[in-house]
Protein backbone atom coordinates (compact mmCIF):
# COMPACT_ATOMS: atom_id res chain seq x y z
CA UNK A 1 0.00 0.00 0.00
CA UNK A 2 1.19 3.07 -1.04
CA UNK A 3 1.15 6.21 1.67
CA UNK A 4 1.18 9.74 1.02
CA UNK A 5 2.75 12.23 3.58
CA UNK A 6 1.95 15.54 3.15
CA UNK A 7 4.06 18.65 4.45
CA UNK A 8 3.30 21.17 6.25
CA UNK A 9 0.22 19.81 8.24
CA UNK A 10 -1.02 23.32 8.70
CA UNK A 11 0.35 26.45 6.64
CA UNK A 12 -0.38 30.18 7.58
CA UNK A 13 0.04 32.70 5.49
CA UNK A 14 -1.48 36.08 4.40
CA UNK A 15 -3.67 36.66 0.94
CA UNK A 16 -0.98 37.83 -2.04
CA UNK A 17 1.49 35.43 -0.47
CA UNK A 18 3.19 32.35 -2.16
CA UNK A 19 1.77 28.43 -0.72
CA UNK A 20 3.90 25.77 -1.34
CA UNK A 21 2.58 22.18 -0.51
CA UNK A 22 4.75 18.60 -0.61
CA UNK A 23 3.20 15.48 -0.61
CA UNK A 24 5.37 12.65 -0.90
CA UNK A 25 4.60 9.06 -1.37
CA UNK A 26 6.48 5.80 0.19
CA UNK A 27 6.88 4.37 -3.60
CA UNK A 28 7.11 5.90 -6.62
CA UNK A 29 3.62 6.73 -8.53
CA UNK A 30 5.60 8.11 -11.95
CA UNK A 31 3.03 11.47 -12.50
CA UNK A 32 -0.08 9.96 -11.26
CA UNK A 33 -1.15 12.20 -8.38
CA UNK A 34 -3.90 14.71 -8.32
CA UNK A 35 -4.59 17.55 -5.51
CA UNK A 36 -7.64 18.82 -4.35
CA UNK A 37 -9.03 21.63 -2.47
CA UNK A 38 -11.89 21.29 0.29
CA UNK A 39 -13.73 24.27 2.22
CA UNK A 40 -16.17 23.39 5.03
CA UNK A 41 -19.30 22.04 4.69
CA UNK A 42 -18.09 21.20 0.50
CA UNK A 43 -17.17 18.27 -1.28
CA UNK A 44 -13.37 18.37 -2.89
CA UNK A 45 -12.50 19.58 -5.67
CA UNK A 46 -10.28 18.44 -8.47
CA UNK A 47 -7.26 21.31 -8.94
CA UNK A 48 -4.35 18.87 -10.62
CA UNK A 49 -4.11 16.12 -12.21
CA UNK A 50 -1.08 13.96 -13.59
CA UNK A 51 0.91 15.97 -11.01
CA UNK A 52 0.76 19.22 -13.18
CA UNK A 53 -2.41 19.48 -15.37
CA UNK A 54 -4.82 22.03 -14.05
CA UNK A 55 -8.54 21.01 -14.05
CA UNK A 56 -11.43 22.28 -15.90
CA UNK A 57 -11.72 25.63 -14.31
CA UNK A 58 -8.83 26.14 -12.31
CA UNK A 59 -7.14 29.55 -12.34
CA UNK A 60 -3.57 29.57 -13.16
CA UNK A 61 -2.00 30.36 -10.12
CA UNK A 62 -2.72 26.84 -9.02
CA UNK A 63 0.57 24.71 -10.33
CA UNK A 64 1.76 21.45 -9.47
CA UNK A 65 5.12 19.54 -10.39
CA UNK A 66 6.89 16.58 -9.43
CA UNK A 67 6.97 12.75 -10.43
CA UNK A 68 8.30 9.93 -8.61
CA UNK A 69 7.70 10.11 -4.96
CA UNK A 70 7.89 14.25 -4.43
CA UNK A 71 5.41 16.25 -5.70
CA UNK A 72 4.40 20.12 -4.46
CA UNK A 73 1.52 22.26 -5.22
CA UNK A 74 1.71 25.53 -5.78
CA UNK A 75 -0.12 28.86 -5.12
CA UNK A 76 1.61 31.85 -6.78
CA UNK A 77 -0.63 34.45 -4.82
CA UNK A 78 -3.36 33.22 -2.49
CA UNK A 79 -6.61 34.64 -2.96
CA UNK A 80 -9.08 35.13 -0.13
CA UNK A 81 -11.19 31.60 -1.55
CA UNK A 82 -7.97 29.94 -1.56
CA UNK A 83 -7.71 29.34 2.35
CA UNK A 84 -8.84 25.48 2.49
CA UNK A 85 -7.64 21.81 3.41
CA UNK A 86 -5.40 20.52 0.38
CA UNK A 87 -5.68 16.82 -0.14
CA UNK A 88 -2.95 15.01 -2.52
CA UNK A 89 -4.43 11.57 -4.05
CA UNK A 90 -2.31 9.00 -6.03
CA UNK A 91 -3.69 7.37 -9.09
CA UNK A 92 -2.46 4.35 -10.14
CA UNK A 93 -1.32 2.05 -7.62
CA UNK A 94 -4.78 0.45 -5.87
CA UNK A 95 -6.19 -0.72 -3.63
CA UNK A 96 -6.15 1.15 -2.08
CA UNK A 97 -6.11 4.86 -4.04
CA UNK A 98 -4.67 6.91 -1.15
CA UNK A 99 -5.22 10.48 -0.03
CA UNK A 100 -2.70 12.35 1.59
CA UNK A 101 -3.80 13.41 5.51
CA UNK A 102 -4.41 17.13 3.94
CA UNK A 103 -2.58 20.47 4.39
CA UNK A 104 -4.68 23.35 5.92
CA UNK A 105 -3.76 26.91 4.59
CA UNK A 106 -4.80 28.99 6.92
CA UNK A 107 -5.19 32.98 7.04
CA UNK A 108 -2.42 34.84 9.20
CA UNK B 1 -22.58 18.39 -16.95
CA UNK B 2 -22.46 15.31 -15.31
CA UNK B 3 -23.95 15.29 -11.44
CA UNK B 4 -24.02 13.25 -8.74
CA UNK B 5 -26.25 12.87 -5.70
CA UNK B 6 -26.32 10.62 -2.46
CA UNK B 7 -29.34 9.19 -0.75
CA UNK B 8 -29.69 6.67 2.12
CA UNK B 9 -30.68 6.73 5.88
CA UNK B 10 -28.36 9.34 7.85
CA UNK B 11 -29.05 7.32 11.03
CA UNK B 12 -27.88 3.52 11.12
CA UNK B 13 -28.04 1.08 14.24
CA UNK B 14 -24.77 -0.64 15.11
CA UNK B 15 -24.48 -4.17 14.05
CA UNK B 16 -26.89 -3.34 11.03
CA UNK B 17 -25.89 -2.39 7.18
CA UNK B 18 -25.47 1.21 6.46
CA UNK B 19 -26.93 1.13 2.37
CA UNK B 20 -26.31 4.29 0.40
CA UNK B 21 -26.96 4.84 -3.28
CA UNK B 22 -25.11 7.91 -5.32
CA UNK B 23 -27.87 9.25 -8.24
CA UNK B 24 -25.47 10.51 -11.91
CA UNK B 25 -27.86 12.38 -13.77
CA UNK B 26 -26.88 14.25 -17.27
CA UNK B 27 -24.65 11.43 -18.33
CA UNK B 28 -25.10 7.24 -18.69
CA UNK B 29 -23.01 5.61 -16.15
CA UNK B 30 -22.23 3.63 -18.96
CA UNK B 31 -20.60 5.88 -21.37
CA UNK B 32 -16.82 6.74 -21.38
CA UNK B 33 -14.24 5.14 -19.21
CA UNK B 34 -14.66 6.13 -15.20
CA UNK B 35 -14.08 4.76 -11.63
CA UNK B 36 -17.16 5.46 -9.67
CA UNK B 37 -16.08 5.76 -6.59
CA UNK B 38 -16.94 6.05 -2.58
CA UNK B 39 -15.15 7.49 -0.31
CA UNK B 40 -15.92 8.81 3.19
CA UNK B 41 -14.76 11.55 5.97
CA UNK B 42 -15.28 11.31 9.90
CA UNK B 43 -16.14 14.68 11.21
CA UNK B 44 -12.71 16.82 11.75
CA UNK B 45 -10.73 14.35 9.64
CA UNK B 46 -9.13 13.31 6.13
CA UNK B 47 -10.53 11.60 3.52
CA UNK B 48 -10.39 7.72 3.09
CA UNK B 49 -11.24 6.17 -0.23
CA UNK B 50 -13.44 3.17 0.03
CA UNK B 51 -13.74 1.68 -2.94
CA UNK B 52 -14.74 1.97 -6.40
CA UNK B 53 -16.55 0.11 -9.54
CA UNK B 54 -15.98 0.16 -13.32
CA UNK B 55 -18.38 0.40 -15.61
CA UNK B 56 -17.97 -3.03 -16.65
CA UNK B 57 -18.94 -3.63 -12.88
CA UNK B 58 -15.66 -4.76 -12.07
CA UNK B 59 -14.80 -3.85 -8.57
CA UNK B 60 -11.53 -2.50 -5.99
CA UNK B 61 -11.75 -1.59 -2.57
CA UNK B 62 -10.06 -0.98 0.41
CA UNK B 63 -8.38 -3.76 2.11
CA UNK B 64 -9.29 -1.81 5.27
CA UNK B 65 -13.00 -2.42 4.73
CA UNK B 66 -12.62 -4.99 1.97
CA UNK B 67 -14.50 -7.52 4.32
CA UNK B 68 -17.45 -5.72 5.03
CA UNK B 69 -17.87 -3.53 1.88
CA UNK B 70 -19.74 -3.84 -1.61
CA UNK B 71 -20.19 -1.63 -4.27
CA UNK B 72 -22.83 -2.43 -7.36
CA UNK B 73 -23.52 -0.55 -10.33
CA UNK B 74 -27.19 -0.39 -12.23
CA UNK B 75 -27.22 0.88 -15.41
CA UNK B 76 -30.93 0.73 -15.98
CA UNK B 77 -30.84 2.78 -12.98
CA UNK B 78 -27.86 5.32 -13.50
CA UNK B 79 -26.71 4.49 -10.04
CA UNK B 80 -24.07 2.70 -8.49
CA UNK B 81 -24.44 1.56 -4.52
CA UNK B 82 -22.64 1.49 -1.24
CA UNK B 83 -23.20 -1.57 1.46
CA UNK B 84 -21.13 -1.30 4.48
CA UNK B 85 -22.42 -4.48 6.77
CA UNK B 86 -21.75 -4.41 10.71
CA UNK B 87 -20.96 -0.98 11.46
CA UNK B 88 -19.70 0.59 14.76
CA UNK B 89 -20.01 4.05 15.70
CA UNK B 90 -15.78 4.10 14.04
CA UNK B 91 -18.52 4.20 10.34
CA UNK B 92 -19.98 8.00 11.05
CA UNK B 93 -19.04 10.16 8.62
CA UNK B 94 -19.87 12.40 5.46
CA UNK B 95 -19.61 9.72 2.86
CA UNK B 96 -19.42 11.06 -0.73
CA UNK B 97 -19.70 9.27 -4.39
CA UNK B 98 -17.65 10.70 -7.10
CA UNK B 99 -16.38 9.96 -10.92
CA UNK B 100 -12.77 9.18 -12.03
CA UNK B 101 -11.70 8.45 -15.50
CA UNK B 102 -9.25 6.51 -16.21
CA UNK B 103 -7.49 4.32 -18.96
CA UNK B 104 -5.09 1.15 -19.73
CA UNK B 105 -1.65 1.44 -18.04
CA UNK B 106 0.43 -1.18 -18.07
CA UNK B 107 -0.79 -4.30 -16.63
CA UNK B 108 -3.66 -2.35 -15.17
CA UNK B 109 -5.34 0.80 -14.85
CA UNK B 110 -4.84 3.91 -13.92
CA UNK B 111 -6.83 7.13 -12.98
CA UNK B 112 -7.16 10.88 -13.59
CA UNK B 113 -8.74 12.09 -10.40
CA UNK B 114 -12.15 12.50 -9.34
CA UNK B 115 -13.61 15.44 -11.40
CA UNK B 116 -17.02 15.10 -10.48
CA UNK B 117 -18.09 14.67 -6.67
CA UNK B 118 -21.51 14.57 -4.85
CA UNK B 119 -22.21 17.00 -2.21
CA UNK B 120 -21.36 14.36 0.70
CA UNK B 121 -24.32 12.52 3.17
CA UNK B 122 -23.88 12.62 6.95
CA UNK B 123 -24.26 9.34 8.38
CA UNK B 124 -24.37 8.50 11.95
CA UNK B 125 -24.12 5.16 13.45
CA UNK B 126 -25.81 5.29 17.11
CA UNK B 127 -28.52 3.33 18.79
Amino acid sequence: EIVLTQSPATLSLSPGERATLSCRASQSVSSHLAWYQQKPGQAPRLLIYDSSNRAIGIPARFSGSGSGTDFTLTITSLEPEDFAVYYCQQCTNWPPNTFGQGTKVEMK
Amino acid sequence: QVQLQESGPGLVKPSQTLSLTCTVSGGSISSGSYYWNWIRQPAGKGLEWIGHIYTSGSTNYNPSLKSRVTISIGTSTNQFSLKVDSVTAADTAVYFCSRASTENYGSGRRGFGMDVWGQGTTVTVSS
